[in-house]
């Protein structure tokens, strides 16, 4: 399978506790995204990276948030002393910086936080 | 104001309907325009780019009216298998992808 890769699908974690996303996209994309999705909502921007460069973090993401694709290739995204309003979908998705760039999404990190 | 914004939905409509969707934008700056296909509980995937000119994918027509910053998708002779979310995405100059809620679509036999 040559698609994005997201670990782990799901995620249940107690309030407090420190999770980790990760996400390899496709080989050939250089850009990386990462959206947060809750129920009824579309798809919302957290962050993006071309190569290893993180270019754009969205005001909404508060500093528990952290990501990282050091080697440009695969990407991570931490959260830290969850809290249960970051329950919610977690998408990883790549693009090419060539054309119109469409995205490209994995099949998501759900998270639950009790 | 929301950056993007589609018709709240549901739409439910009979197989073989013709439905439209709409989609506004804010940022006059937009560069590209994309219509998304979501299935419950799953990703979103590619459906369409729009093009300025306008473009067909079999039952689908996609529009994009940049003066009045809309995007509309068409779907002629709805299939059971259209049911979905569809959300419309814009891309802007900083690279940034921003979805609008979605409009769900369900079609009844």
């Amino acid at each position: 399978d040559t698609g994005v890769s997201q670990d782990p699908r799901h995620k249940i974690t107690k309030r407090g506790q420190n999770v980790t996303f990760r996400c390899d996209p496709i080989s050939e994309h250089n850009r990386l995204y990462w959206y947060r999705q809750t129920l009824g909502q579309g798809p919302e921007f957290l962050t993006y990276f071309q190569n290893e460069a993180q270019l754009e973090k969205s005001r909404l993401l508060s500093d528990r948030f952290s990501a990282e694709r050091p080697k440009g290739s695969f990407s991570t995204l931490e959260i830290q002393r969850t809290e249960q309003g970051d329950s919610a979908m977690y998408l990883c998705a790549s693009s090419l910086w060539t054309g119109t760039g469409e995205l490209f999404f994995g099949e998501g990190s759900r998270l639950t936080v009790l | 104001r929301k950056e993007v914004e589609q018709d709240p939905g549901p739409f439910n409509v009979p197989e073989g309907a013709t439905v439209a969707f709409n989609c506004t934008y804010s940022n006059s700056a937009s560069q590209s325009f994309f219509w998304y296909r979501q299935d419950c509980r799953k990703e979103p995937k590619l459906l369409m780019s729009v093009y300025s000119s306008g473009n067909e994918d079999g039952r689908f027509t996609a529009q994009l009216n940049r003066a009045s910053q809309y995007i509309s998708l068409l779907i002629r002779d709805s299939k059971l298998s259209d049911s979905a979310t569809y959300l419309c995405a814009v891309k802007d100059y900083g690279q940034n992808f921003v979805f609008g809620p979605g409009t769900r679509l369900s079609v009844l036999p």
